[in-house]
């Protein structure tokens, strides 16, 4: 079956260790977004790729990065992650921009000690 | 500033019986609409969804109404099957103006919980 695979599903790292997410899709979709959502809140759109065209929100701390070295994979590197950065981390994929269904992972759940 | 808000973040419903589920939204320049589910573990998947285009849109058991005017939609599940148990987010999608894209946001959920 067609999906979004997010590896680790569960990420412990100490305050200030980089710590990597994964997230790979097998949809060929050309667009790979990366949400953050805290316990009880709405998933909240840190940035997205479109194809290789990178799109940072506004209010992305730049503390979060990505890349995107194929249409296939997409990271997530949160370079000196804070207490306040532990939340789950969903990615999720679409055909193209002006198409509204996205396509979910299960999420990482990231833990900061 | 919450642009799409969910203000039940609960709901129990016995099995059989109609499940509302409501959602309200600040922004007009919403033209599209989304219901996902979310099983405990697994990520959100797509549900139904609505252009603002229409007031109403069925699939089976599901059905979403829009009313733009009081800037509200609903999904009403008929009839609930405890399978039905999960939490739903409403979403909403408008062009970027600063990218030219549509982008979605999320409210933050409501937890259904269907009663056998």
């Amino acid at each position: 079956d067609a999906m979004v695979i997010q590896n680790p599903r569960y990420q412990v790292t100490q305050f200030g260790k980089p710590v990597t997410l994964s997230c790979s899709q097998t949809l060929n979709h050309n667009v790979m977004y990366w949400y953050q959502q805290k316990s009880s809140q709405a998933p909240k759109l840190l940035f997205h790729y479109y194809d290789k065209d990178f799109n940072n929100e506004a209010d992305t701390p730049d503390n979060f990065q990505s890349r995107r070295p194929n249409t296939s994979f997409c990271f997530l590197d949160i370079r000196s992650p804070g207490l306040g950065d532990a939340a789950m981390y969903l990615c999720a994929t679409s055909i193209s921009r002006s198409y509204n269904e996205q396509f979910f992972g299960p999420g990482t759940r990231l833990t900061v000690l | 500033d919450q642009q799409v808000k969910q203000n039940s973040p609960s709901l129990s419903v016995q099995e059989g019986r109609i499940s509302i589920l409501n959602c309200d939204y600040t922004n007009s320049m919403f033209d599209y609409f989304l219901w996902y589910k979310k099983y405990p573990a697994e990520g959100p998947t797509f549900l139904i969804s609505i252009s603002s285009i229409k007031d109403k849109n069925e699939d089976g058991r599901f059905t979403v109404f829009l009313n733009k005017s009081a800037k509200h939609l609903s999904l009403h599940i008929v009839p609930s099957q405890p399978g039905d148990s999960a939490v739903y987010f409403c979403a909403a999608s408008a062009i970027e103006n600063s990218g030219g894209y549509q982008k979605v946001t999320f409210g933050t959920g409501t937890k259904l919980q269907v009663i056998p």
